[in-house]
């Protein structure tokens, strides 16, 4: 059974730094795609960016790069996403998804909720 | 590369058809034929229910399918239930990926 375990619920302040991660198992973590969405309180979907955890080949969307860094660690079958300095308005609901090079998401992860406020 | 362009809402009856729209440009929707839709429940992480334009994953009820013309890509969802009630999501990636702003549906 395919499954991503994100990492828990974090508070932080703004300007503070911050990785959270995913776990991939019951696949072949190397051979698909993994990528990050963001959800904002209320709102959509926005595409973040994606890895291939074989060659580390890296795509952003326009919106995220530089904001952001995607990595992944195929020894231990999982995926990051971090910040370097935290705003208020990365308070959003983060998960990882699994998939094809056809960019479509087959298996999501639970959501890792990213508070930031002073 | 902007959201991709859905109704906000649409409704339906049970046992009704709906549609749902997704409407984009030449540069993603009607690029390529990498187009997926996602079903998301209220606090539920969001579920892949067609991908490549109209290929439906294992699993996934026949009574959803998908198409596209130009650069509106399109989600139909048949014979209505109430467990259909969700946000719906169209995306289209090309080296980069985008979703479009979300449908809620409400099966009234």
């Amino acid at each position: 059974e395919v499954q991503l375990v994100q990492s828990g619920a974090e508070v932080k302040k703004p300007g503070e730094s911050l990785k959270i991660s995913c776990k991939g198992s019951g696949y072949s973590f190397t051979n698909y795609w993994i990528g990050w969405v963001r959800q904002m309180p209320g709102k959509g979907l926005e595409w973040m960016g994606i890895i291939y955890p074989d060659d580390s080949d890296t795509r952003y969307s326009p919106s995220f790069q530089g904001q952001v860094t995607i990595s992944a660690d195929k020894s231990i079958s999982t995926a990051y996403l971090q910040w370097s300095s935290l705003k208020a308005s990365d308070t959003a609901m983060y998960y990882c998804a699994c998939g094809s090079n056809s960019g479509r998401f087959d298996y999501w992860g639970q959501g890792t909720l990213v508070a930031v406020s002073s | 590369q902007s959201a991709l362009t859905q109704p906000a809402s649409v409704s339906g009856s049970p046992g009704q058809s709906i549609t749902i729209s997704c409407t984009g440009t030449s540069s993603d929707v009607g690029g390529y034929n990498y187009v997926s839709w996602y079903q998301q429940h209220p606090g539920k992480a969001p579920k892949l229910i067609i991908y490549d334009v109209s290929d439906r994953p294992s699993g996934v009820s026949n009574r959803f399918s998908g198409s596209k013309s130009g650069n509106t890509a399109s989600l139909t969802i048949s014979g209505l239930q109430a467990e259909d009630e969700a946000d719906y999501y169209c995306s289209s990636y090309i080296s980069s990926g985008v979703f479009g702003g979300g449908t809620k549906l409400a099966v009234l």
